[in-house]
């Protein structure tokens, strides 16, 4: 059973980057997943940031496009988000999810989330 | 991008009583596959979403049976036959056909 987990700073400052890590164990980040973030505003809803393949194609949300990164490490297992010039409005907490396309296509595995709030 | 409008945006529900969450999409999630690409999941206080049911009408493994997805096209239903005091939390509609991938605004449920 795949296991997420996020890790990075809790606290960013406006108009700086926020980067978090997603390690990944039970499986092997070059299988046939897609890699995602999704985060969700506090008492808000969710919303889809991007995803990454192992062969390093990506796909971002529009909303976000200019702003985001995603990028994967095979050596360790892991993938990663970075999104810059962050203001109040990205505080939120962020998933990482391992999304499948070969039985159907459904976010089958999420990280506990982490809180990530932009504050000076 | 797809929009994903659920309702009601609330339900409060008396133990074995059945319920129901209607999600609409602005357009039709039929693919070429002859499959509707619409998951539910629940998010429990707490917990990060958990999948229940994937293209459109297939339960999740490890998925109660009380749970179940109808629908076709921009018309979708979550429906529980029985409610039972762990399946309060906030229901997701997502739309799986396009990025990016985009989420309906959830449906919380309570017990009465």
């Amino acid at each position: 059973q795949i296991q997420l987990q996020e890790s990075g700073p809790r606290l960013v400052k406006p108009s700086g980057t926020l980067s978090l890590t997603c390690g990944v164990s039970g499986g092997s980040i070059s299988s046939d997943n897609w890699w995602s973030w999704v985060r969700q505003s506090p008492g808000k809803g969710l919303e889809w940031i991007g995803e990454i393949y192992h062969t390093g194609s990506t796909n971002y949300n529009p909303s976000l496009n200019s702003r985001v990164t995603i990028s994967i490490d095979k050596s360790k297992n892991r993938f990663s988000l970075t999104l810059s010039s962050v203001t109040a409005a990205d505080t939120a907490v962020y998933y990482c999810a391992s999304y499948d396309t070969n039985g159907g296509y459904f976010f089958d595995y999420w990280g506990q989330g982490t809180l990530v709030t932009v504050s000076s | 991008d797809i929009v994903m409008t659920q309702s009601p945006l609330s339900l409060s529900v008396t133990p074995g009583e059945p319920a129901s969450i209607s999600c609409r999409s602005s357009q039709s999630l039929l693919h070429s596959d002859t499959y509707n690409h619409l998951d539910w999941y629940l998010q429990k206080p707490g917990q990060s979403p958990q999948l229940l049911i994937y293209l459109g009408s297939n339960r999740a493994s490890g998925v109660p049976d009380r749970f179940s997805g109808s629908g076709s096209g921009t018309d979708f239903t979550l429906e529980i036959s029985r409610v039972e005091a762990e399946d309060v939390g906030v229901y997701y509609c997502l739309q799986a056909l396009q990025t990016p991938l985009t989420f309906g605004g959830g449906t919380k449920v309570e017990i009465k």
